[in-house]
């Protein structure tokens, strides 16, 4: 069980060009997604969280018009890089927190998106 | 300020040599204290909670124990596949607009040698 899944797992664009990645909470539904993003050796950054039916909140330094993130249903939510530029390649991860459930604190992680610009 | 602090950075074992790694904390008021795994170019994989002082999980070579400063994550008999980072994850006292966010430590690189 708690199983998220993104889409693409990896993907490569040309600057200025726009990316979107897909996460789905498979077996459960999700109140809450969180967007992080990771750089070689380094741990999880936070960029946003975002709740179902209603705007995301943005971490301080991410350009909420540069990431657009909806979170249309409780086992969707899409983050879209628009014009995207060689400085945001990295690793886009998602997480995911379960409705209810037994552990309300938990959040279970997608396997991430590889983003490449160039 | 809330803060989590993992060590050692990176840790290098020979099979069978059994470790802990520390996750030590400051936080206002703990709700909860996570473990995960990460292998390269994977997201986390969910490892372990723990909520109190006290308490301890187990699953397989990998025990989590709690403190009321910090949490250690021994491992006993480590295999090759066993190679990974984990990271920990703590919940503090204020809700963030009850999005419930974590704070990261930045990861222990664990390596066995076969």
């Amino acid at each position: 069980g708690a199983v998220v899944s993104q889409h693409p797992s990896w993907v490569i664009c040309k600057s200025g060009t726009s990316v979107k990645i897909e996460c789905r909470s498979l077996d459960f539904q999700a109140t809450t997604m969180f967007w992080y993003r990771q750089f070689p050796k380094q741990s999880l950054m936070l960029m946003a969280t975002s709740n179902e039916g209603s705007k995301a909140t943005y971490e301080q330094g991410v350009e909420k018009d540069k990431f657009l993130i909806n979170h249309a249903s409780l086992t969707l939510s899409t983050l879209t890089v628009t014009s995207a530029h060689p400085e945001d390649s990295s690793f886009y991860i998602c997480s995911a927190r379960p409705l209810g459930g037994r552990v309300i604190y938990e959040q279970f992680f997608g396997p991430g998106t590889r983003l490449t610009v160039l | 300020e809330d803060q989590v602090t993992q060590s050692p950075e990176a840790l290098r074992l020979q099979e069978g040599e059994s470790s802990s790694l520390n996750c030590s904390y400051t936080v206002s008021g703990l709700r909860g204290l996570f473990w995960y795994r990460q292998d390269p170019g994977k997201g986390p994989e969910f490892l372990f909670t723990l909520y109190s002082a006290g308490e301890e999980k187990e699953k397989e070579r990998l025990k989590a124990t709690l403190t009321k400063k910090e949490s250690f994550l021994h491992i006993t008999a480590p295999k090759p596949e066993d190679s990974a980072t984990y990271l920990c994850a703590v919940q503090a006292g204020r809700e963030m607009d009850s999005n419930y966010q974590l704070i990261w430590g930045a990861g222990t690189k664990l390596i066995i040698k076969p």
